[in-house]
């Protein structure tokens, strides 16, 4: 079993829909991260969260300690939402390195 | 604030030869971490330098290897190339090591095709 879930794998949504997508993880962590991948291959880090809630725009990035779950919203989504999302955690056990899911592509049409 | 740079964006080498990728972390940040993304792999790490010195490594063999200056721009070597080796290479910087929670900012990435 990996050490970070996403769900779904794939996503695809109509402009306007609100969008969610998943996180589990197995690990102790210091921090959680949500990123953004564009087709071409550059990251954007979209949020880094340690507890509670964070909401940057139309992104809503939320995550749950005790049951190990981080989810990250998007409201009102728009064709330009269309890229792979990916959960990266910062684990203790691992000297603090990232580990990586697997991202989520999501396409949005308009 | 200019970004985190890499250069060459694009490369295409053929097996057994050599490769150098460079690396510029946004101005004032020492440390800087290279992973490799491949389709079957993801994102792996690969090393952390912070302040010249390589500070974690992850599971690659020896082949894969790094430097950073005293300017703080990392370059990442991988010698005998594989054909396994083709994967996108990112660089991300951050303030000081990881371990002390700063964000890391990633670069547009190298893309290397071996052939």
């Amino acid at each position: 079993k990996n050490e970070v879930e996403q769900s779904p794998q794939n996503l695809t949504a109509q402009e306007g829909e609100f969008i969610t997508i998943n996180c589990s993880y197995s690990v102790g962590i210091s921090a959680l991260h949500w990123l953004q991948q564009h087709p071409g291959g550059g990251i954007v880090s979209l949020f880094m969260l340690s507890s509670g809630k964070k909401k940057h725009g139309r992104l809503i990035a939320t995550i749950n300690i005790q049951e190990k779950h981080s989810s990250l919203h998007i409201t009102a989504s728009h064709p330009r939402d269309s890229a792979v999302y990916i959960c990266a955690v910062r684990s203790l056990d691992s000297n603090y390195q990232l580990i990586w899911g697997a991202g989520t592509k999501l396409i949005i049409k308009p | 604030k200019a970004g985190v740079t890499q250069t060459p964006r694009y490369l295409i080498k053929t097996r057994g030869q050599q490769v150098t990728l460079s690396c510029s972390p946004i101005s004032g940040h020492r440390s800087v971490s290279w992973y490799q993304q491949t389709p079957g792999q993801g994102l792996q790490f690969l090393f952390e330098y912070f302040s010249e010195t390589q500070r974690n490594k992850g599971n690659f063999p020896g082949r894969f290897s790094g430097r950073q200056f005293s300017n703080s721009r990392s370059e990442m070597n991988v010698s005998t190339l594989e054909l396994g080796d083709s994967a996108l290479y990112l660089c991300a910087s951050s303030l000081a090591p990881v371990t002390q929670g700063y964000e890391q900012y990633f670069g547009p990435g190298t893309r290397l095709t071996v052939t």
